[in-house]
């Protein structure tokens, strides 16, 4: 089955080390995107991705970095230059084609917890 | 920029009955979607029900509807006869030109046995 995979569910960081989390895709969709989850907060942009080896800052990009080699491949670096990294983490992919607008496809996410 | 707003934190609803979720938007796109995401205890997004904005007709998706007024810039989501399985927190989103889903911050629905 098509889907999005987001590893690992539960992740545990200590203070100043960088972690990456995992968003592969097998739905030949070609945009993906990373948004942070946090209590009463809704869900905030971090980066997203149109095209492979090509991707912009969200709304709250600081202390984040992504690539993007390959269009099934999105990952996320959060780094010690984030302050506050403990939070959910989804990640999406959207096909772009004309003629219409089908809604995002979420992974299942990451639970970062700073320890 | 867009924005999103769900004014209402918590909602809930008797089984069976309806319940209607609120949403408001702010673009200044003429071309967009709208979409109501559900997210239950497994923290998986699920999409609900999306609507054309260029479409006055109002989208249906089984027992969930939409009241899109497009010209108040408001967006709910009307839930009839509530099944436990509803509870969970629904999110209003926008998606413009820029393709860069916004969300709002999300409603709790409980639905009372």
């Amino acid at each position: 089955d098509g889907g999005i995979t987001q590893s690992p569910k539960y992740l545990f960081r200590k203070e100043g080390q960088n972690v990456t989390l995992s968003c592969e895709q097998n739905l030949n969709h070609d945009a993906m995107y990373w948004y942070r989850q946090d209590p009463g907060q809704g869900l905030r942009l971090i980066y997203y991705s149109q095209i492979v080896n090509d991707f912009q800052k969200g709304d709250i990009a600081e202390g984040y970095s992504v690539s993007r080699e390959k269009k099934e491949s999105f990952p996320l670096t959060v780094t010690s230059a984030q302050k506050n990294p403990t939070a959910f983490y989804l990640c999406a992919s959207r096909r772009t084609l004309t003629g219409g607008n089908y809604g995002y496809t979420f992974g299942s996410g990451t639970r970062l917890t700073v320890v | 920029a867009q924005t999103v707003t769900q004014s209402q934190p918590e909602m809930s609803v008797q089984e069976a009955e309806t319940v209607t979720l609120s949403c408001t938007y702010d673009t200044s796109e003429s071309d967009y979607y709208l979409f109501w995401y559900k997210q239950p205890p497994s923290r998986q997004m699920i999409l609900v029900i999306r609507q054309e904005a260029y479409k006055q007709q109002n989208a249906t998706e089984n027992r969930f509807s939409v009241n899109f007024q497009k010209a108040a810039k408001s967006f709910s989501l009307k839930i009839s006869d509530s099944q436990l399985g509803d509870a969970a927190m629904y999110f209003c989103a926008l998606d413009g030109a820029n393709s860069k889903l916004t969300f709002g911050k999300g409603i709790t629905l409980s639905v009372r046995p």
